[in-house]
């Protein structure tokens, strides 16, 4: 079954503090994988699509990787206004649709 | 600039009592997306349209009905809303079927 898990749920930084948020899935040809940024009560705002092994982009603070299992969304050095829920979604398998995870919930403090 | 816009951005309704969500974009994308996403969770898709081609998800609910009567415009009609209805709906735009989706603001509606 096609699957995306997103770690951790919740995550608390300081504001300066590098992390990684994890999005590992299983899926039949990939056909992209992307990342979103949503804040509460708003639609998701696009990051990034990544479409095979290796590739990287960035933009600002944020770094999105992919391997054949998993991709990591780099934050270097945030600020309280990334303080966001990311979610990670891939197309692939038999069907067309997005599959997204459940998001990480992060929150940076000043 | 381009983009997906949905109205109204709040809407409260009374069980039972039919309601009609909106969407418009200006990114003239072929396909239209509804999701569902309820408090915490991940957005649930509901239907797409690929130019006039309608298609449903197997357990998106019959109360839900959408319609687009052109290009730019899409709209979710849920005929007799329940409280489980409750959400955040959101409209998404894709150039073609294997693309990058562009969400709108989002349709938050009670049911009371």
């Amino acid at each position: 079954e096609d699957q995306v898990t997103q770690s951790p749920e919740a995550l608390r930084l300081q504001e300066g503090e590098s992390s990684s948020l994890n999005c590992s899935y299983t899926v039949s040809g990939l056909r992209g994988l992307f990342w979103y940024r949503q804040d509460p009560g708003k639609g998701p705002e696009f990051l990034f699509t990544l479409y095979s092994a290796g590739e990287e982009k960035e933009k600002e603070r944020l770094k999105a990787t992919l391997t054949k299992k998993e991709s990591f969304l780099h934050i270097t050095a945030p600020k309280p206004e990334d303080s966001a829920t990311y979610l990670c979604a891939v197309e692939g398998g038999a069907t067309n649709k997005l599959i997204f995870g459940t998001g990480t919930l992060l929150a940076v403090q000043p | 600039d381009a983009m997906v816009i949905q109205n109204p951005r709040y809407q409260v309704t009374q069980f039972g009592k039919p309601v009609t969500l909106s969407c418009s974009q200006t990114l003239n994308h072929n396909v239209m997306y509804w999701y569902q996403q309820k408090s915490s969770q991940a957005p649930k898709l509901l239907f797409h349209y690929y130019d006039k081609d309608f298609n449903n998800e197997a357990d998106t609910p019959d109360n839900f009905q959408s319609r687009r009567p052109n290009t730019s415009f899409c709209f979710l009609d849920i005929r007799s809303p329940g409280l489980g209805d409750t959400a955040m709906y959101l409209c998404a735009t894709s150039r073609d079927k294997v693309d990058t989706q562009y969400f709108g603001p989002g349709t938050r509606l009670t049911v009371l």
